[in-house]
């Protein structure tokens, strides 16, 4: 059973730093690509960034590129999102998504985490 | 607002047959293909149909998806009560500025 979950979501003021992380079993991570997708409170989804199973290549969003980094560690079976200089319109929650790159499709998702960024 | 156009809101009874659609352009749908998400109320997103037609193990056959030009459609057909959700459609888009994925703004299903 393919289980992914995520963590390292929380309160950060504007302007801050936070890492999420996403634990992922049941599957064999590398062959596969993963994705951030995120939910601002009452809002629709909206993707975020994503990486192919090597790491080799990395996509982003308009509205974060240039301020968040994916990353994976594939001998930890771990996605991560780097988000530097966090904006107010950044707090949502953040699911982290099994992907096939070709299409696009997020074949398995996360539970989520929540990501607040308020003074 | 949204790259992809979807209603916001849809409705049906019981039984019926229901159609969801996406709009989007050359650079995105128009493109890729197309990729349908059923969200229930509190929960993470579910993979309801990929690659414009294709459904995972586990969708019913109730649910199906097509693409004509820039447009795509999600039909479900003998609506059942616990198909209430939030249904959204994605695809890869391919601009100047590189690529990226777009979602509709989402369309919550009523099932009255």
């Amino acid at each position: 059973e393919v289980q992914l979950l995520e963590s390292g979501g929380g309160l950060v003021q504007p302007g801050g730093s936070l890492r999420l992380s996403c634990a992922a079993s049941g599957f064999t991570f590398s062959s596969y690509a993963m994705s951030w997708v995120r939910q601002a409170p009452g809002k629709g989804l909206e993707w975020v960034s994503a990486i192919s199973g090597s790491g080799g290549s990395t996509y982003y969003a308009d509205s974060v590129k240039g301020r968040f980094t994916i990353s994976r560690d594939n001998s930890k079976n771990t996605l991560y999102l780097q988000m530097n200089s966090l904006r107010a319109e950044d707090t949502a929650v953040y699911y982290c998504a099994q992907t096939r790159l070709y299409d696009s499709s997020g074949i398995n998702w996360g539970q989520g985490t929540l990501v607040t960024v308020s003074s | 607002q949204s790259v992809l156009t979807q209603p916001p809101s849809a409705s049906g009874t019981p039984g019926q047959r229901v159609t969801i659609s996406c709009s989007g352009s050359s650079s995105n749908i128009g493109s890729n293909t197309v990729n349908w998400y059923q969200q229930l109320p509190g929960t993470a997103p579910k993979l309801l149909i990929y690659s414009n037609n294709q459904r995972p193990s586990g969708v019913p056959d109730r649910f199906s998806g097509s693409k004509s030009g820039t447009s795509a459609s999600l039909a479900i057909s003998g609506l059942q009560s616990e198909d209430e959700a939030d249904y959204y459609c994605a695809a890869w888009d391919d601009s100047l500025n590189g690529r990226q994925v777009v979602f509709g703004g989402g369309t919550k299903l009523t099932v009255l």
